[in-house]
């Protein structure tokens, strides 16, 4: 089965520097690549995701990159705010048969330092 | 609200007691999941239906946990004999027409003394 793996584990930034995080995954037929924030006592959220078909996808202050050859991705905030802090994970899956069975990596705790 | 809603939020019991969980997904949604979330790790995933129908569990789905989605609706996680290891965040999610965005609810705490 997929397996990913998620680095750092934790990160802390001066609020207005960028932060990025980086997943790697084993399963070369994994298609989508999603990027969930979890505040403290809340439920993920998609922030972002991305499609094997395309290398880059942005939207606003953040941006996600796929190196499909080296099987890696990564999540980039720029700007950051302390509204970021968080706890980020990446997930890996293959939507072509229809569902969204995620294998999710371990997490980054983001701190941004006012 | 009409996001995926969980019931309950907390719940505490002892050691071998049942525990059954609700989720109430997004009412278009026609795929709903189970996932499993402990402490400083991301979630896994336990299992999923299409409508009513339960297309795969996983292998960390062990005899005493079942799951039930009757109509194809509202879906309930049930844990039997609940062992101390249990004690983790159970997420709900759902999904509709194309295959992508998971929309999770704020889920339930279990804790098993």
């Amino acid at each position: 089965g997929e397996n990913v793996e998620q680095h750092p584990s934790t990160l802390s930034v001066q609020e207005g520097d960028s932060a990025v995080i980086k997943c790697t995954y084993s399963d070369s037929a994994s298609n989508y690549f999603p990027w969930y924030k979890q505040e403290l006592g809340k439920r993920p959220q998609l922030i972002i995701d991305i499609r094997s078909n395309v290398g880059e996808k942005k939207d606003q202050r953040i941006a996600v990159t796929l190196n499909k050859t080296a099987k890696h991705f990564s999540l980039h905030i720029t700007e950051t705010q302390p509204e970021d802090s968080a706890v980020y994970f990446c997930a890996a899956s293959n939507v072509d048969f229809g569902n969204e069975k995620l294998t999710f990596g371990t997490g980054t705790r983001l701190t941004i330092i006012p | 609200d009409t996001g995926v809603s969980q019931d309950p939020r907390h719940k505490i019991t002892k050691r071998g007691q049942n525990v059954t969980f609700r989720c109430d997904p997004i009412s278009e949604h026609n795929r709903l999941y189970w996932y499993r979330q402990t402490l400083g790790q991301g979630p896994e995933f336990l299992t999923y239906f299409q409508n009513e129908a339960q297309l795969e569990k996983s292998r960390l789905l062990s005899d005493r946990f079942s799951a039930e989605r009757p109509k194809g609706s509202f879906s309930t996680l049930e844990i039997q004999r609940t062992e101390q290891g249990d004690s983790a965040m159970y997420l709900c999610a759902s999904s509709g027409k194309s295959a992508g965005e998971l929309f999770f609810g704020e889920g339930s705490r279990l804790t098993v003394l």
